[in-house]
């Protein structure tokens, strides 16, 4: 039973084109982030959101934004993909974002970036 | 800032113990995880230490020393499976600073 899911899974863009990543919960989180994971490097967050609450990492470019509809839906949109930006892209939820057990964080399987 | 340090490789037998160190220095700190990401996959969560000491799970254990600003997983019985790379990552509230993970490499 899959409790985040990403997709697509492998998504092939050309430089420039805007692309949009979605990334869906069945966990009923509070909590979805976004982590750009470029190859044999740790995970780097973008931003998260708690509930409505959008907070970005002070050094995710502008490029880079997000929308939560609603609790389960959270998305990803590159403006103009540029070939650095070809990378694996991860989503993740919490329950909630303080210390402790709810804090742990699920990962979906994420959706590798290319861009031609 | 953030800093966190832990081995780039290991390699180990199956059957055998292997430690993964991990080192940090975070500005806050609510505790620590460990994740395992297989290739090409998404990290999944193995434990989490809020307190100095150990945690033991099955075949894997995490230990904490908050003071030291060190924590290490082990993993004992080493399978043919368990060839993945580790991530250490201390969390304060909400964030989690991984580190850039532990290849290990378990051969037959």
């Amino acid at each position: 039973d899959a409790m985040v899911i990403q997709n697509p899974r492998y998504q092939v863009t050309q430089f420039g084109k805007p692309v949009t990543l979605s990334c869906s919960q069945t966990l009923n989180h509070n909590v979805m982030y976004w982590y750009q994971q470029k190859s044999s490097q740790a995970p780097k967050l973008l931003f998260h959101y708690y509930d409505k609450d959008f907070n970005n990492e002070a050094d995710t470019p502008d490029n880079f934004q997000s929308r939560r509809p609603n609790t389960s839906f959270c998305f990803l949109d590159i403006r103009s993909p540029g070939l650095g930006d070809a990378a694996m892209y991860l989503c993740a939820t919490s329950k909630e974002g303080t210390s402790g057990g709810g804090g742990t964080q699920y990962f979906g399987p994420g959706t590798r970036l290319t861009v031609l | 800032g953030q800093n966190i340090d832990q081995p780039t490789e290991m390699t180990a037998t199956e059957g055998a113990i292997v430690q993964i160190n991990c080192t940090y220095q975070t500005s806050g700190f609510n505790g620590l995880f460990w994740y395992q990401q297989h290739a090409g996959e998404a990290p999944t969560f193995l434990s989490y230490n809020v307190l100095d000491g150990l945690e033991e799970k099955g075949r894997f254990s995490s230990f904490l020393s908050r003071s030291k600003g060190y924590s290490y997983l082990l993993l004992k019985e080493l399978q043919m499976k368990d060839s993945a790379s580790y991530l250490c990552a201390p969390h304060n509230d909400y964030k989690l600073s991984f580190g850039a993970g532990t290849t290990v490499t378990v051969r037959a």
